[in-house]
């Protein structure tokens, strides 16, 4: 069974810039969750996805992070405009009604 | 006060060792606990998932809960080198369909 896929593994981008980070859950999961961990700090709680209805974002730092996930499969999260406080690695991870989240590789982000 | 409390170490103990590692918890809500392996550059890996006081054992590891004084911990027997990795504790309200808050995480090495 594959687990949670986190696509890219790593992005340097400018402040400034764009960036979409994507997460596809295990398959049958109708949990979705998004975290990021800022370096020298816990891993933290951004978004909480129930299928594709956003049960939870109380996470999110500003409106520059925008999470989305279509038809209840994969999710994205864009940051716009990043900016250097951004950077950390931003991790998925999916669980199902039955609890016990599994966690992607992460994304490790650095704003320059 | 921070919501759960994790000694980020470095831990270093020696291959056959008992390790035991433990996290404080502050809010009296918290229902589930679980913890988390993370190997360097990787996603945290699920190693134990417990609700009630008391023990739960799975071969090497076992976990322990006790709520009158909110305090969790994680023992590993007869450690080994491929057991030396960041150990987090999380927590969280309800089923595993509510955010997870974590501790900071401990570095663990065992030297052969």
């Amino acid at each position: 069974e594959a687990g949670v896929t986190q696509f890219p593994s790593h992005s340097v981008i400018e402040k400034g810039q764009t960036v979409t980070l994507r997460c596809d859950p295990i398959s049958g999961h109708d949990n979705l969750y998004w975290y990021r961990r800022v370096m020298g700090k816990e891993i933290k709680f951004l978004l909480h996805f129930v299928k594709e209805s956003k049960q939870d974002e109380s996470g999110m730092p500003n409106n520059r992070f925008l999470a989305e996930r279509t038809g209840g499969t994969y999710s994205t999260l864009k940051v716009q405009p990043a900016e250097l406080e951004d950077s950390g690695v931003y991790f998925c991870a999916s669980s199902p009604q039955t609890g016990g989240a599994f966690f992607g590789q992460g994304t490790r982000l650095t704003v320059v | 006060q921070k919501e759960v409390e994790q000694d980020p170490g470095p831990l270093s103990v020696p291959e056959g060792a008992i390790v035991s590692l433990n996290c404080t918890y502050s809010n009296s809500a918290f229902q589930y606990f679980m913890w988390y392996r993370q190997y360097s550059r990787k996603g945290p890996e699920l190693l134990m998932y417990t609700y009630s006081s008391g023990n739960k054992e799975d071969g090497r590891f076992t976990a322990q809960v006790d709520k009158s004084s909110k305090y969790i911990s994680l023992f590993i027997r007869d450690s080994q080198p491929s057991d030396s990795a960041t150990y987090l504790c999380a927590t969280t309200l309800l089923s595993g369909n509510t955010p997870l808050v974590f501790g900071k995480g401990t570095r663990l090495s065992v030297i052969a």
